[in-house]
């Protein structure tokens, strides 16, 4: 049984970059990608990009320019790190896995981490 | 992007219902479509996948159904424990984008 389980800073200011780490427990790394997703308070989910075991990355494009995942195979870790933050990046951050092999439709996002809330505030 | 929509946003429903909602992709998505149930404060659990597939250990209660544009979430015997917000996901294209969700409440 996968376990996705992730950390990072909770309180920001603007300005500053968030950095948040998901560590995969239980499960094979390869195979998946990896994919950060975040969900501003009382308001519905976004997806923010994700990435391959070997690296291969995706991002949705409004975001690409100030998001940056990564990651780590040797710990099987994948991090994101967001640049210059503002009030508008306030919002829960969920890491989730999806399988990369899309046979039956089975590339959906099947398990998620616990999320972060990450509050931007001066 | 693909931009999908949900109908209806919220809709109350009391103990033992059958409720539908509904999803409509902005373009063909063939059946890459996922379902998804939140609960306040807890992270989205994963319902149905490729459509009409049942995540493992999700109850039979819940079924998907549709392809290409129009899809749809059905539960059956609504319990108090499925009082909750619902989202749809398209994982046709990048990037994956989610329905704005529905909020099921008791009536």
């Amino acid at each position: 049984q996968v376990q996705l389980q992730q950390w990072g800073a909770g309180l920001m200011k603007p300005s500053e970059t968030l950095s948040l780490t998901c560590a995969v427990y239980g499960g094979s790394f390869s195979g998946y990608y990896w994919t950060w997703i975040r969900q501003p308070p009382g308001k519905g989910l976004e997806w923010i990009g994700e990435i391959s075991h070997s690296g291969r990355t995706n991002y949705n494009a409004p975001l690409k320019s100030r998001f940056t995942i990564s990651v780590d195979t040797s710990k099987n870790q994948f991090s994101l790190k967001l640049k210059s933050v503002t009030a508008a990046d306030t919002a829960v951050y969920y890491c989730a896995r999806r399988r990369s092999d899309c046979t039956g439709g089975g590339c959906y996002s099947d398990s998620w981490g616990q999320g972060t809330l990450v509050t931007v505030s001066s | 992007d693909i931009q999908m929509t949900q109908s209806p946003s919220s809709l109350s429903a009391s103990i033992g219902d059958r409720v539908t909602i509904t999803c409509r992709a902005s373009q063909d998505i063939s059946n890459y479509l996922a379902w998804f149930q939140q609960k306040p404060g807890k992270a989205p659990k994963s319902l149905i996948y490729a459509a009409s597939s049942l995540q493992s250990e999700v109850p039979s209660k819940f079924s998907g159904s549709g392809s290409g544009t129009d899809f749809t979430l059905t539960i059956n015997n609504l319990q108090p424990e499925d009082f909750a917000t619902y989202y749809c996901q398209q994982y046709n294209s990048h990037p994956f984008t989610f329905g704005p969700g529905t909020k099921v409440d008791f009536k």
